[in-house]
């Protein structure tokens, strides 16, 4: 059972442009929302986390939006660059250790 | 933030032998956490490794094919044994520090594994 879908699977998006991908959960003890950012070859990096206690994040061109009641999160990457090009996974944590991921999204910036 | 590294980076393997990854950090950590990604899918944990006891393993992982060490706060190794074609992916540590929030965790670099 997958505890977390993420849409869409790919998402092209022109320089300068928004980017939106969105996140949906069941498990309502999720208590830890973090993004993703994978470029080929490497490893997961951490780009951005949210609490259920709050309905937005932003950390520089990166914003996370939250529902609760909805149990929906989002990302929106500002003014998108080439750059930015890479695969985005969303996950959640209820115990503050094991993480479950969504399926990713590849996000292709076209310059 | 922690560095993590891992080895080896890639390797190619023939089915039925065994591979010990390794994963080191920087600054001693709280949790280490063992991931597999499979070609072009998601994350799935695959055992928790744990200091000083044995590792906890996901529902679908089982230590005679995943055997898992921790015999410090800065070291892990997992091993893939027996291996299949169907054990081809990317094997990820994953830490999180002693310091800051506690529930954010830092990937390593990943290793790639292909069985032939």
């Amino acid at each position: 059972q997958q505890q977390v879908k993420q849409s869409p699977q790919s998402l092209i998006v022109q320089k300068g442009g928004i980017s939106i991908i969105n996140c949906a959960y069941e498990n309502t003890a999720f208590d830890y929302f973090p993004w993703y950012q994978q470029f080929p070859g490497k490893g997961p990096a951490l780009l951005i986390a949210i609490r259920p206690d709050v309905s937005e994040k932003k950390e520089g061109r990166f914003t996370i939006s939250f529902n609760k009641s909805a149990k929906q999160f989002s990302l929106h990457i500002m003014d998108s660059q080439p750059g930015d090009s890479a695969t985005y996974f969303c996950a959640a944590s209820s115990d503050g250790n094991k993480l479950v991921f969504g399926a990713g999204t590849i996000l292709r910036v076209k310059s | 933030s922690a560095v993590i590294s891992q080895k080896p980076s890639r390797d190619i393997c023939q089915r039925g032998t065994s591979l010990t990854i390794q994963c080191q950090v920087d600054s001693q950590v709280t949790m280490m956490f063992w991931y597999r990604q499979q070609p072009g899918q998601s994350l799935t944990l695959i055992a928790t490794a744990n200091q000083g006891s044995e590792a906890t393993y996901e529902s679908g992982f089982v230590i005679d094919k995943f055997p898992i060490s921790r015999p410090n706060l800065t070291f892990s190794t997992l091993t893939v044994s027996n291996m299949s074609p169907e054990d081809s992916s990317i094997y990820l540590c994953s830490v999180a520090p002693r310091t800051g929030p506690s529930y954010e965790q830092y990937f390593g670099p990943g290793t790639r594994l292909t069985v032939t």
